[in-house]
């Protein structure tokens, strides 16, 4: 079974449209991450978050909130997207305490009208 | 800026070939490297890893080799399969840092039957 799931897997929107991508982990790990993947970038971290409550910016976080109500579930909100935030979008979780992996969702493919 | 380089872009290598990626970094407070390994449609899988007070690391055909003075790292993959297909993803963990990776951009590797 999956441990990190992502929904949607694929999404379209309208630029200035409000949208919001979910994660949900069974890994009962206490990060967890957002990454957009872009040809020739790798991952590029946008938020993450150390527990539920918590959420801390990422190297590019411009444009970009996030929520973390539960341990379980961390979601990504554009507020008003737009075409540059045409991306696929990776959510993952970690231990944390010193435990350095990562363990990575499916993805969603996001693209801004 | 902290960063991970990996080199060469892309590469094709024949079945039963050796395949060697790159990766160098800059910032020394790194000290744990893990490797994920990604299929297209597919989030990145942990391959592989190594510490710094290592200076290889070997797993069935992927190993690691560390240069902790030159700051440089690579991944081979001996006995190359079609299978192994993917793009491959060299990462670095900061002392500094708690829990957060910085990603190179990938090398694109085709096994050719």
């Amino acid at each position: 079974e999956a441990a990190v799931t992502q929904s949607p897997r694929n999404k379209v929107a309208v630029t200035g449209g409000k949208v919001t991508l979910s994660c949900n982990q069974t890994n009962n790990h206490n990060n967890m991450y957002w990454y957009r993947q872009d040809t020739g970038h790798g991952l590029r971290l946008i938020h993450y978050s150390y527990g539920a409550g918590s959420t801390e910016k990422g190297d590019i976080p411009d444009g970009y909130k996030a929520s973390r109500p539960s341990q379980e579930n961390f979601s990504l909100i554009l507020e008003l997207a737009t075409p540059s935030q045409t991306s696929v979008y990776f959510c993952a979780s970690g231990a944390g305490l010193g435990g350095y992996e990562q363990y990575f969702g499916p993805g969603t493919r996001l693209t801004v009208l | 800026q902290q960063q991970v380089r990996q080199s060469p872009q892309s590469l094709t290598v024949w079945e039963g070939e050796t395949a060697i990626l790159n990766c160098s970094y800059e910032d020394s407070t790194f000290n744990y490297f893990p490797w994920y390994q990604q299929f297209p449609g597919e989030g990145p899988a942990l391959l592989i890893s190594i510490s710094s007070v290592s200076d290889k690391k070997e797993d069935g055909r992927f190993t690691i080799f560390f240069n902790k003075r030159e700051k440089k790292l690579s991944l081979h993959i001996t006995d190359s399969q079609p299978g192994d297909s993917a793009t491959y993803f060299c990462a670095a963990h900061a002392s500094s840092s708690f829990s957060k990776l910085v990603f190179g951009q990938g090398t694109s590797l085709s096994v050719v039957p």
